[in-house]
This record gives structure tokens, sequence and C-alpha cells, in this order.
């Protein structure tokens, strides 16, 4: 059972606003990654990272920054939030450590953002 | 580079029904395929994978699917649909050549079960 949490699940904020979506796993992998999905749409990698103090763009440009102090948190900050910024975020994690790895992602339940 | 096509962005059935998903990929590299449920309000949930030997693949609450790289296919089947199946669908694709880049998801297939 994978143990991958985000909060909050979900939040309405005002324009301008300093938000910070948290994720945190539990099975000490070494790859994260964040997902952005608009309703009704495919999912869009907007961040990722290796491992501890490693961040790296993803294919779909993003105002969101992120960081990875620890190898279980990978926060995900937008320091001023916008009516564009409304969508569900999702945290995913990996764990590649090995000859094959296991490859497949486990997810969070996603954090739903409103921008007023 | 990948990129997923998921042919039906919806699709109905009766249940008791057979489902079909389709789903093609194109990869510059052998690819690894997946198969992910999302159901209301919740996150992703790993259905079944194709990394390396046998090209059908079983996977949860009955789904299978089976790689056909002549066709570059990954297409999802269930003999019998069960009202429960009714969610969100996407199929994935990651190049096997290593790195932390991510999945690449297709469009997504809502799966209506008609009772």
């Amino acid at each position: 059972e994978a143990d991958i949490y985000q909060t909050p699940r979900y939040l309405v904020i005002g324009t301008g606003k300093k938000i910070t979506l948290e994720c945190s796993q539990t099975m000490g992998h070494d790859k994260m990654y964040w997902y952005q999905q608009d309703p009704g749409m495919e999912l869009h990698l907007i961040h990722y990272s290796y491992g501890v103090n490693s961040t790296e763009k993803g294919d779909l440009s993003s105002e969101s920054t992120v960081s990875r102090i620890r190898t279980e948190h990978f926060p995900l900050t937008l320091e001023s939030a916008r009516p564009s910024h409304t969508s569900q975020y999702l945290c995913a994690s990996s764990e590649t450590r090995g000859r094959e790895g296991r490859h497949e992602q486990f997810f969070g339940p996603g954090t739903r953002l409103t921008v007023l | 580079a990948q990129s997923v096509t998921q042919l039906g962005s919806h699709v109905s059935v009766s249940e008791g029904a057979l489902v079909l998903l389709r789903c093609n990929y194109s990869s510059s590299v052998p690819p690894y395929l997946f198969w992910y449920v999302q159901y209301p309000n919740q996150g992703l949930q790993l259905l079944l994978k194709y990394t390396t030997g046998a090209t059908l693949v079983k996977g949860i609450n009955g789904f299978e699917a089976e790689f056909k790289k002549s066709e570059t296919s990954f297409h999802l089947t269930k003999p019998s649909a069960h009202m429960s199946d009714a969610a969100e669908y996407f199929c994935a694709v990651r190049g096997s050549g290593g790195g932390a880049d991510g999945l690449t998801f297709g469009k997504g297939t809502h799966l209506i079960i008609q009772p």
C-alpha cells in the first residue's frame, strides 16, 4: 500500500496570496514528482526531484517552485496565486534503486486549488 | 520524447459487457507502459504495467493489457464490466532509458457503466 500524503485536499484562496502545497511520502522513495491536472485533461509534469537538494522543471512551464530538503518531503510553493493557477495538483513518488527498479509512480490524493 | 493517444474521451458499456480502452504510444526508446485509474476526487492508482518480459500483463480488478510493439499499442481490457469500474482511466508511457523525467500521460478515458 502506497503511503503518500498531500495537504490540504482542497484550498480556496484569493489572488496574490502565497501558498504551499504539502507532499510527504513514508516509503523512502528517492524520486518525487508534481503534476498539474486541469478538469478533464491529462496530467502534466511540472516538477521533479532525483533526491535531496535536487529539483528540476518538468514538461509544463509553471510559476510554482519546489524544494527537497528531506527525502520524504517535497512541497510546492506559489509566491502569488492567480486564477490561472486554479487546478488539481498531484504529487507522486517512485523507487528506482536496484537493477530494475519498480518504475511505477505512486500518487497522492491530490490538492484541488481554486484561486478567486 | 514520448506521447500517448487514448482513443475516445468517453466509453460507455453495459454492466457485464467487455471493456476495451485503447491506448497508442510513441517512444524513441523501448517504453515502459502503465494504466492508472482515477476515481472522483482521488489520486491515481496503478492498474498494471509493462516493463519487460511477457507482453500480456494482468492487473488488479480483473483488468489486463497487451503490449503490441508492431502496433505501438497497449489496450486495456476487462471481460465483464462492473458498476464499480466507472472511473477515469489514464494510459502512460515512460522511456526505459532511466532518469526522473516522469510519465507522459494520455488525455484519459472516462468509462461509463450502464446498468
